[in-house]
């Protein structure tokens, strides 16, 4: 069972919107700013997408947006496209011994 | 270009002992934390521990103390991480990573390619 929760997967048609939901608590995404993204394609080495709960790295599209309120954090990928298609990773700092979490990751698939 | 670059995949039997390694390159070595990821096959991402070849400061998730040992050689910019007792269970991908700044607790923006481990009789 993995720290932090999301769905196992989401679906959306090219153009659309999809948000990806990461649930914690108080101890690790609720309690620090240091929320991230991760994308990874199968057979690929994980890329971040999204640090500090809302910044994206340089090269990163601004199609790629996150937000957290209270201990839920989110990813927002606007005008889908094909590429997009890929597994997604949240992260948390966490106050516990453990340091950081990962949630279970999601399936994106681009109908 | 900052790059970690790991060693290549390995094949081991059950109970025999390994050590990957990762080299940084491209920026101090000693400045930033290295962390290691594990991704069994099909599975998520497990984060494992993380050390700071500066001091050699090195932190482990539970989950994991015991089971593994991170290590890292200045001199040679290179982190390892090792068993002493291999078991089929240990048959993963394994990355790892750098922080993004000099915290142990960022985002990872530099990975390495990963290694694979299998374990089989």
């Amino acid at each position: 069972q993995s720290a932090l929760t999301q769905p196992a997967s989401v679906s959306g048609s090219p153009g659309q919107s999809i948000t990806i939901s990461c649930t914690g608590t108080s101890s690790d995404v609720g309690g620090y700013n240091y929320v991230s993204w991760y994308q990874q394609h199968p057979g690929k080495a994980p890329k971040l997408m999204i640090y500090d709960v809302s910044n994206r790295p340089s090269g990163v599209s601004n199609r790629f947006s996150g937000s957290k309120s209270g201990n839920t954090a989110s990813l927002t990928i606007s005008g889908l496209q094909a590429e997009d298609e890929a597994d997604y990773y949240c992260s948390s700092y966490t106050s516990s011994s453990t340091l950081k979490v990962f949630g279970g990751g999601t399936k994106l698939t681009v109908l | 270009e900052v790059q970690l670059v790991q060693s290549g995949a390995e094949v081991k039997k059950p109970g025999e002992s390994l050590k990957i390694s990762c080299k940084g390159s491209g920026y101090s070595f000693t400045s930033y934390w290295i962390g290691w990821v594990r991704q069994m096959p099909g599975k998520g991402l497990e984060w494992m521990g993380i050390i700071y070849p500066g001091d050699s400061d090195t932190r482990y998730s539970p989950s994991f103390q015991g089971q593994v040992t991170i290590s890292a050689d200045k001199s040679i910019s290179t982190a390892y991480l090792q068993w002493s007792s291999l078991k089929a269970s240990d048959t993963a991908m394994y990355y790892c990573a750098r922080p993004r700044r000099g915290s142990s607790g960022d985002a990872f923006d530099i990975w390495g390619q990963g290694a694979m481990v299998t374990v089989s009789s």
